[in-house]
């Protein structure tokens, strides 16, 4: 299964804008790229996902390198509800859930 | 759009005792799937279903677990003779196709003592 990579932890300040970045350098062409996140005590919670385009939606904005080996999940205005754990998976028929980053907003 | 439900939310078990989780997927939804998660850990994968069709197990999936979706709706995940080892939250997630969008549930907690 394809791996992803993620820093630990990223820290921000509330209204500020947060790119979470990901390498998938073992993508394949038919691999989703999906992010996740997890708030404590809860399942995880869908934000976004693509192929190959930068997608939109009213969570976030993906942004996919054009080798695709790399793509970044970005929050455009912090708040203190999206401090969570953030997961980027490559999803072909299942989700292979690394560590994820631990994302601190700060008030 | 009800949602995923898991049923119960908590359980706590003996060592050795059997349990059973249910989950109830979103109505259209293809494929089901089961995942485990430790204190500190991202979800791992156990099985997956397409239909009543169990398509992939886990080697995380020991001979004391199994699962079953007899009629292609709702999941039972089964485990035997518990241990310590065992305790994790066990969720539950579908989706209609392949790649696409998963939906979780809220998990079942287990705590074996």
């Amino acid at each position: 299964d394809a791996k992803t990579t993620q820093p630990n932890s990223m820290e921000s300040n509330e209204e500020e804008p947060v790119h979470l970045p990901c390498n998938h350098s073992t993508i394949s062409g038919t691999d989703y790229i999906h992010w996740y996140r997890q708030l404590p005590s809860q399942g995880p919670e869908y934000v976004i996902h693509g192929l190959t385009s930068n997608v939109n939606n009213r969570m976030a904005s993906l942004a996919i390198a054009e080798d695709r080996k790399s793509s970044t999940l970005i929050l455009h205005r912090a708040t203190l509800r999206d401090a969570a754990v953030y997961y980027c998976i490559l999803n072909t028929d299942k989700l292979i859930f690394g560590t994820g980053t631990r994302l601190q907003v700060f008030p | 759009d009800t949602g995923v439900s898991q049923d119960p939310r908590h359980k706590i078990t003996k060592r050795g005792q059997n349990v059973t989780f249910r989950c109830d997927p979103i109505s259209e939804h293809n494929r089901l799937y089961w995942y485990r998660q430790t204190l500190g850990q991202g979800p791992e994968f156990l099985t997956y279903f397409q239909n009543e069709a169990q398509l992939e197990k886990s080697r995380l999936l020991s001979d004391r677990f199994s699962a079953e979706r007899p009629k292609g709706s709702f999941s039972t995940l089964e485990i035997q003779r518990t241990e310590q080892g065992d305790s994790a939250m066990y969720l539950c997630a579908s989706s209609q196709l392949a790649g696409g969008r998963d939906y979780f549930g809220p998990g079942t907690r287990l705590l074996v003592l």
